[in-house]
C-alpha cells in the first residue's frame, strides 16, 4: 500500500524556516517524481515544487523560487521541503504527493497518491 | 496561457447528471487530470490521461476533453459526490503544474 506521510508543519513567525519531511513507503521511491502542493485557508490547491527521480532536476512556483527548496533522500525514502523567509500568504496546509505526471516525456500530468498533509501558519 | 479556468460552484440534484468544466490552452498539449477533495481531506486522484479512473473512484465518474477543454462528469449524482473538484495540467514550459481554481459541487 502506498503511504505518504508529512512531519514538520507548524506555528513560525514571517521571515522564519521551517523544514517539512514526507515519508514514502509501499513503492519504490526512487522511481518517481514528487512534488509539494499547498491550499491555502479559503483557497484552491496551488502547485509548489517538483523533484525529478534523481534529485537533481527541480522545479519551483514562482511565488516560492528562491526561498524554497526541494530535496530527496531515495535511501531513506524521503522527500522534504525547506521554507525560508516565510511569509503570512506562505500559511497552508502542505501535501506531498507521487507525481508520475510531472515527467517532461509524458502528456499525462497525475499526482497519483497524496498525503494527509501537514500545517504550517506563519503568524507574528 | 498557463491558466486553466473552472466554475467556481455547480449544484446538481440527487441522481442527476452534472458536467463540470476546466479550459487553458495547455489541454491542447496535455492531459487534464482531475481531483476531488472533500472537507478535510486530501485531495485524492479522480480522472487522469484520455479517460482513466482509479481504483478507488466510481465508474459513475468520467472524463472527456475537446480542444482547450476537459471536462468531468458525474452521472447519477450520489451525496458522497458533493465535494471541490480541481483540475491540473502543466504550463507551456512542461516543467510547472497548474491548477485550476476549482469547482465546489452541492448535491442537492
Amino acid at each position: 500500500e502506498v503511504q505518504l506521510v508529512e512531519s514538520g508543519g507548524g506555528l513560525v513567525q514571517p521571515g522564519g524556516s521551517l523544514r517539512l519531511s514526507c515519508a514514502a513507503s509501499g513503492f519504490t521511491f526512487s522511481n518517481y517524481w514528487m512534488t509539494w502542493v499547498r491550499r491555502a485557508p479559503g483557497e484552491g490547491l496551488q502547485w509548489v515544487a517538483n523533484i525529478k527521480q534523481d534529485g537533481i532536476g527541480k522545479y519551483y512556483a514562482d511565488s516560492v523560487k528562491g526561498r524554497f527548496t526541494i530535496s530527496r533522500d531515495n535511501a531513506k525514502e524521503s522527500l522534504s521541503l525547506q521554507m525560508n523567509s516565510l511569509r503570512a500568504e506562505d500559511t497552508a496546509v502542505y501535501y506531498c504527493a507521487r507525481a508520475p505526471g510531472a515527467d517532461e516525456s509524458t502528456r499525462t500530468t497525475e499526482l497519483d497518491y497524496w498525503g494527509q498533509g501537514t500545517l504550517v501558519t506563519v503568524s507574528s | 496561457s498557463s491558466e486553466l479556468t473552472q466554475d467556481p460552484a455547480v449544484s446538481v440534484a440527487l441522481g442527476q447528471t452534472v458536467r463540470i468544466t476546466c479550459q487553458g490552452d495547455s489541454l491542447r498539449r496535455y492531459y487534464a487530470t482531475w481531483y476531488q477533495q472533500k472537507p478535510g481531506q486530501a485531495p485524492v486522484l479522480a480522472i487522469y490521461g484520455e479517460n482513466n479512473r482509479p481504483s478507488w473512484i466510481p465508474d459513475r465518474i468520467s472524463g472527456s476533453r475537446s480542444g482547450n477543454t476537459a471536462s468531468l462528469t458525474i452521472t447519477g449524482a450520489r451525496a458522497e459526490d458533493e465535494a471541490d473538484y480541481y483540475c491540473n495540467s502543466r504550463d507551456s514550459s512542461g516543467n510547472h503544474l497548474v491548477f485550476g481554481g476549482g469547482t465546489k459541487v452541492t448535491v442537492l
